[in-house]
């Protein structure tokens, strides 16, 4: 299995620009997670998606920011326009539900290493 | 909603110190609980985790848990850590839901 694939794993954009990040879940998995990691607040949850429907996008910080999921094997992240604020690492991971003994334990992607200027 | 608290936020400890780091969740329902860690420019990773039986669970690299829920308690221990346990620390806890919710982590520095 190739795990969560993410990308880009790096981006770096001026303010203002529309970013998009994208992941690939690991197949089979049906849920999806995208967190965003900063010194300043941790690991936070956005939004994440049970078979592709969004069940829970409080964490989405304001309307700069969107998610889809158009099916079971992608996801996007889009922040339009960027701020310098927005700079961060974002990582997906997914996970099936705790049936028949399987946890429901996430498996992360390597992140998208977001730098706006 | 589920919450996660890790009480400490930073742990310096010589190589062969024992570890033990404190994670409470607040959720009164079924819980899952899991320990991930990241490594310095890594992503998470699951070090263990807790679904249901045996209170105390083994994970790799030596590191055991044990569930107390009469104290909504999972900490995290290992009797003798390396330098290579360097790294962030975190508790989840998910629900039926399917909701993970992390604490916000703690780092362990080891020095050799």
């Amino acid at each position: 299995d190739a795990g969560v694939i993410q990308s880009p794993r790096h981006e770096v954009t001026e303010m203002g620009q529309e970013v998009t990040l994208r992941c690939k879940p690991i197949s089979g998995h049906d849920y999806l997670f995208w967190y965003r990691q900063t010194m300043m607040r941790g690991l936070e949850l956005l939004i994440y998606f049970n078979n592709n429907v969004p069940i829970d996008d409080s964490g989405m910080p304001e309307d700069r920011f969107s998610a889809k999921m158009p099916n079971a094997s992608f996801s996007t992240l889009k922040i339009q326009p960027s701020e310098p604020r927005d700079s961060a690492v974002y990582f997906c991971a997914s996970s099936s539900f705790a049936t028949r003994g399987v946890t429901g334990e996430l498996f992360f992607g390597e992140g998208s290493r977001l730098t706006v200027l | 909603a589920q919450s996660v608290s890790q009480h400490n936020h930073h742990v310096i400890l010589s190589e062969a110190a024992s570890l033990e780091l404190g994670c409470n969740y607040s959720y009164g329902g079924t819980v899952n609980l899991f320990w991930y860690v990241q490594y310095p420019g890594q992503h998470l990773q699951l070090l263990l985790k807790y679904f249901s039986g045996d209170p105390l669970v083994k994970g790799i690299k030596g590191f055991e848990a044990e569930f107390i829920k009469s104290k909504f308690s999972f900490n995290l221990r290992k009797p003798s850590v390396q330098w290579s346990d360097t790294a962030e620390y975190f508790c989840a806890v998910k629900t039926n839901a399917g909701k993970s919710t992390f604490g916000d982590g703690t780092t362990l520095t080891v020095k050799p």
